[in-house]
């Protein structure tokens, strides 16, 4: 079946603007979560949702990030007036929770690019 | 926060080898695993390990957990060139929760 898609697949913005990154999780998975990776680094958690809840919101840096999952299956993570800092690739994974799956499932990532 | 380090950050191998790197963290652990990463884009999950594990094997992968020293180490036999990529071992603290990932250790298989 289809997997974790996420777009767009990169992003360029410029300094102060808005971003929504989308991530479509797989079909039926209770669990959504998304990551930041900087280069050279391995992925850092932002947030975590359990339906349409956020069940660990520990990992967003400030409160210019946000994320939505208002039906339990998409999500959007939204960023307000964009820092060069926050050029990074933005994974999201999702998991079938209901199973006991603990296996997290990645999409290919959006790279954000903020000059 | 990165919670473990992987060790090394790079190795550079002859196809055909064996492959081993080696994964340190820091808090108890539900289970650990271990994803690959092709330039720097989606991870590709390979194995989960528990916490009452010590040895686990997939095909030419092999995962061992010592919890008492809060390390893994993953070997992959008989290396490939296609096996280049960036390997990460990630902790999972309570099962199903979020994943606090190593720093990676960068593959290359020469031909």
């Amino acid at each position: 079946g289809a997997g974790v898609s996420q777009t767009p697949s990169n992003k360029v913005t410029e300094k102060g603007k808005y971003v929504e990154l989308r991530c479509d999780p797989i079909s039926g998975h209770t669990a959504l979560y998304w990551y930041r990776q900087s280069l050279g680094q391995g992925p850092e958690f932002l947030i975590y949702f359990q339906g349409t809840g956020a069940a660990d919101d520990s990992g967003l840096p400030n409160d210019r990030f946000f994320a939505v999952r208002p039906e339990g299956s998409v999500s959007t993570l939204k960023i307000q007036r964009t820092e060069r800092g926050d050029s990074a690739v933005y994974l999201c994974a999702s998991s079938d929770r209901r199973a006991g799956g603990e296996t997290q499932y990645f999409g290919p990532g959006t790279r954000l690019l903020v000059l | 926060s990165q919670q473990g380090e992987e060790d090394p950050q790079a190795l550079s191998i002859q196809e055909g080898e064996n492959a081993t790197m080696n994964c340190s963290y820091k808090t108890s652990i539900n289970n650990l695993q271990w994803y690959r990463q092709n330039s720097g884009r989606g991870l590709v999950h390979l194995i989960l390990i528990r916490s009452n594990e010590r040895e686990k094997h997939s095909g030419r992968l092999r995962v061992t957990l010592d919890t008492s020293k809060k390390s893994s180490s993953l070997l992959i036999t008989a290396s490939r060139a296609a096996d280049t990529a960036s390997y990460f071992c990630a902790t999972d603290p309570r099962g199903g929760n979020k994943l606090t990932f190593g720093t990676g250790t960068q593959l290359k298989v020469e031909l």
